[in-house]
């Protein structure tokens, strides 16, 4: 069974950065989808970006694609060796507090497993 | 605005058959597969359907997917108190490079 959980601050400051990871059990990071996805207070989801493992020796790596609207602020990387990956969200605004979703995709689309979410609030 | 269109609320009793609907155009629905995703109040989404109509093992045949063009249909039979929850449409938008959302209907049974 497949298991993913976020950890990180449940609060930043404006223009500070954002570090989220997500723990992944019960499956090898080497293979699928790795997705991050955030949910504003009553609001609907937004999907962030996902990296995949790109087969290189480093084993903190891998091939992403980021949503366009927040292409210019958010890394998201893979790290093979520790079965996690991770989000990064600079210049942070009260605009980005919500929750915030790992999730795995299978390369159809789908996104089976999801983790807990993590609620992040942008306040001084 | 999100670039796939569903109704933001539907409702039904208990017994009877919703289809929520889901718009996009031929960059998204057209071109790629839909995914449906059930959010119980205070939880995390569950996947539906992937590949458009494929069901995981674990989700009652009740629920079933179908897309005709650039519009896909989630549809949910049988209705029950605990299908009352906020349903979400996804896909691939190759123009946009980037998996979009439908902004979500809550269903209330």
């Amino acid at each position: 069974q497949v298991q993913l959980q976020e950890s990180g601050p449940g609060l930043v400051k404006p223009s500070e950065t954002l570090s989220l990871t997500c723990a992944v059990s019960g499956a090898s990071v080497a293979f699928d989808y790795w997705t991050w996805i955030r949910q504003s207070p009553g609001k609907g989801l937004e999907w962030i970006g996902l990296v995949s493992d790109n087969g290189s020796s480093n084993s903190d790596s891998g091939s992403t694609k980021y949503n366009p609207s927040l292409k210019t602020r958010v890394t998201i990387s893979l790290d093979t060796s520790k079965r996690q990956f991770s989000l990064k969200l600079r210049s942070m605004t009260a605009a980005d507090t919500a929750v915030y979703f790992c999730a795995r995709d299978r390369g159809d689309g789908g996104l089976d497993s999801w983790g807990r979410g993590t609620l992040v609030t942008v306040s001084a | 605005q999100s670039v796939l269109t569903q109704p933001p609320s539907l409702s039904a009793a208990p017994g009877q058959k919703v289809t929520i609907s889901c718009s996009g155009s031929f960059s998204n629905i057209g071109n790629s597969y839909v995914s449906w995703y059930q959010q119980l109040p205070g939880t995390s989404p569950r996947l539906l359907i992937s590949e458009t109509n494929n069901r995981p093992s674990e989700i009652p045949d009740r629920f079933s997917g179908a897309k005709s063009g650039t519009s896909a249909t989630l549809a949910i039979t049988g209705l029950q108190a605990g299908d009352e929850a906020d349903y979400y449409c996804a896909t691939w938008d190759g123009s946009l490079a980037s998996m979009v959302f439908g902004g979500g209907t809550k269903l209330t049974v």
